[in-house]
C-alpha cells in the first residue's frame, strides 16, 4: 500500500482481556517498529523487527506484551491481561533498508482499557 | 542513546519563519540528527535529517553547528498546517529512534 496501515484505529476493552493490534507496513520495507504513546508524551520505543526476527525488544514493558512478524511483512502486537495503564496510542512504523533510512509511521491504534 | 534538549513550546505568526533549537551536547561522531513532527491525531512524520552539513528540503532547512552540539530546524514560512509537535532525535547505528517530549509549535493566523 501507499502508507503504513494500522487496525483497528480504536479499540476499547475491559481490564484483563486480550488484545491484538495489526500493522501493515509499506510494501518492501524490511524493518518494522512498534511504539507506544501516552497522552502528552513522545512515542516510546517497544520493539523493532528486521525481517521476521525481533532485532531489539528492549522496550517491551513486561511479558504481557509480545509481537510477531511471521512472514516479514504484517506484524501483530499482542497484549495479554490488559491493565488500565496500557491505555495509549500504539504506533507502527516501517523503514526501507535502502535510501534515507527514515521511518514512516501509521496513524496509530488507540487502545482504551476500562 | 545520546539525549536532546528542546524548548517545550514556541509560538509563531503565519507566514513568518520559525527557528526551532535543539541541544545535543553528548552527540557522538556517527549520530545523525533527525527531525520528525506530529500533527494532532496523526503518527509522527519525517521532516529532515543531517550529519554535519546544513540540509534543505521542500519542508524545512536544518542548520547544524560546527561542533555538532546543537542544531536548528527552520520553517521558512509557517502556515497553520505547520502547527505540530516537533521532535529532534539522534539516530545511532541501531536505527532505533528515541523520542523526547518535543517542542509544541503554535501558529497564529
Amino acid at each position: 500500500g501507499a502508507g503504513v496501515s494500522q487496525t483497528p484505529s480504536n479499540k476499547v476493552t475491559e481490564k484483563g482481556k486480550y488484545v491484538e493490534l495489526r500493522c501493515d507496513p509499506i510494501s518492501g520495507h524490511t524493518a518494522l517498529y512498534w511504539y507506544r504513546q501516552s497522552l502528552g508524551q513522545g512515542p516510546e520505543f517497544l520493539i523493532y523487527f528486521q525481517g521476521t526476527g525481533a532485532a531489539d525488544d528492549s522496550g517491551l514493558p513486561n511479558d504481557r506484551f509480545f509481537a510477531v512478524r511471521p512472514e516479514g511483512s504484517v506484524s501483530t502486537l499482542k497484549i495479554q491481561r490488559t491493565e488500565r495503564g496500557d491505555s495509549a496510542v500504539y504506533l507502527c512504523a516501517s523503514r526501507s533498508s535502502s535510501g534515507a533510512n527514515v521511518l514512516t509511521f501509521g496513524a496509530g491504534s488507540r487502545l482504551t482499557v476500562l | 542513546d545520546a539525549k536532546t534538549t528542546q524548548p517545550n513550546s514556541m509560538e509563531s505568526n503565519e507566514e513568518e519563519p520559525v527557528h526551532l533549537p535543539c541541544n545535543h551536547s553528548t552527540i557522538s561522531g556517527t549520530d545523525y540528527i533527525h527531525w520528525y513532527r506530529q500533527l494532532p491525531s496523526q503518527g509522527p512524520e519525517y521532516v529532515i535529517h543531517g550529519l554535519t552539513s546544513n540540509v534543505n528540503n521542500r519542508m524545512a532547512s536544518l542548520a547544524i553547528a560546527e561542533d555538532r552540539k546543537s542544531s536548528t530546524l527552520i520553517l521558512h514560512r509557517a502556515t497553520l498546517r505547520d502547527a505540530a509537535v516537533y521532535y529532534c532525535i539522534l539516530r545511532g547505528a541501531s536505527y532505533k529512534l528515541s523520542f523526547g517530549a518535543g517542542t509544541t509549535v503554535t501558529v497564529r493566523a
